[in-house]
């Protein structure tokens, strides 16, 4: 069964401070990753994705991918309290219509 | 871009009665639409994948014949939960994949549903 590990958390980080969230995944076959950021009671919100192997960034936000090790983490700069929430790391099914294979979570917690 | 609604937001149904939700993305043609459950505090749940003009594909342990789905168009997909049941209580969220890029998914806002 293909799967997606995430630690639950909570992680808690002070704000100002870099949250590193990470993800591993099961299937070696699998090419597309995401990761989503979900409010408590709000349907997931897409804030990254990245296809190779690297890091990719997007103002705060900077997605690391290692195929070899079949890992994927988000980092999240300068954290904020609104950065607060469940973070959904996703990976993409090989065929099938390429259907998202979700981990759990990860909850978020950035105090002042 | 990518935007994805969802209708109604939340409803109340009797036990027995039917619901009907709409998914549709407004600014792009979705090849493919995926409904999901969620139950407080877990994960999301797919339900089921659905392409334009052809039969939806329903996970393991869904029923097909309690939640039909309906893609009509490249811009619109419908679930109806038959016989609706206090154990069917959850929020359902459709996703629409086809947008900027080739694999992503946006989500529309989902619709929570109460069954008295």
């Amino acid at each position: 069964q293909k799967e997606v590990e995430q630690n639950s958390g909570p992680l808690s980080v002070p704000e100002g401070a870099i949250a590193s969230l990470n993800c591993t995944y099961s299937d070696r076959v699998s090419q597309s990753f995401f990761w989503y950021r979900q409010y408590s009671g709000k349907s997931p919100e897409l804030i990254m994705s990245i296809y190779s192997n690297g890091d990719k960034e997007d103002g705060r936000f900077t997605a690391q991918l290692n195929k070899a090790s079949q890992y994927v983490s988000l980092l999240i700069r300068d954290s904020q309290p609104s950065d607060s929430a469940t973070y959904l790391c996703a990976v993409a099914a090989w065929g099938g219509y390429n259907k998202l294979i979700f981990g759990a979570g990860t909850r978020l917690a950035v105090h002042p | 871009g990518a935007v994805v609604s969802q209708h109604p937001s939340w409803v109340i149904c009797k036990s027995g009665t039917s619901v009907k939700i709409e998914c549709r993305s407004l600014d792009f043609q979705a090849t493919t639409m995926f409904w999901y459950r969620q139950f407080p505090k877990q994960s999301l749940m797919l339900m089921a994948t659905s392409n334009e003009g052809s039969k939806a594909t329903y996970e393991q342990g869904v029923e097909k014949d309690k939640f039909l789905i309906n893609h009509a168009s490249l811009t619109l997909s419908t679930l109806t939960v038959t016989s609706a049941h206090p154990e069917d209580s959850s929020f359902y969220i459709c996703s629409a994949r086809g947008g900027r890029g080739e694999d992503e998914q946006y989500f529309g806002p989902g619709t929570r549903l109460t069954v008295t």
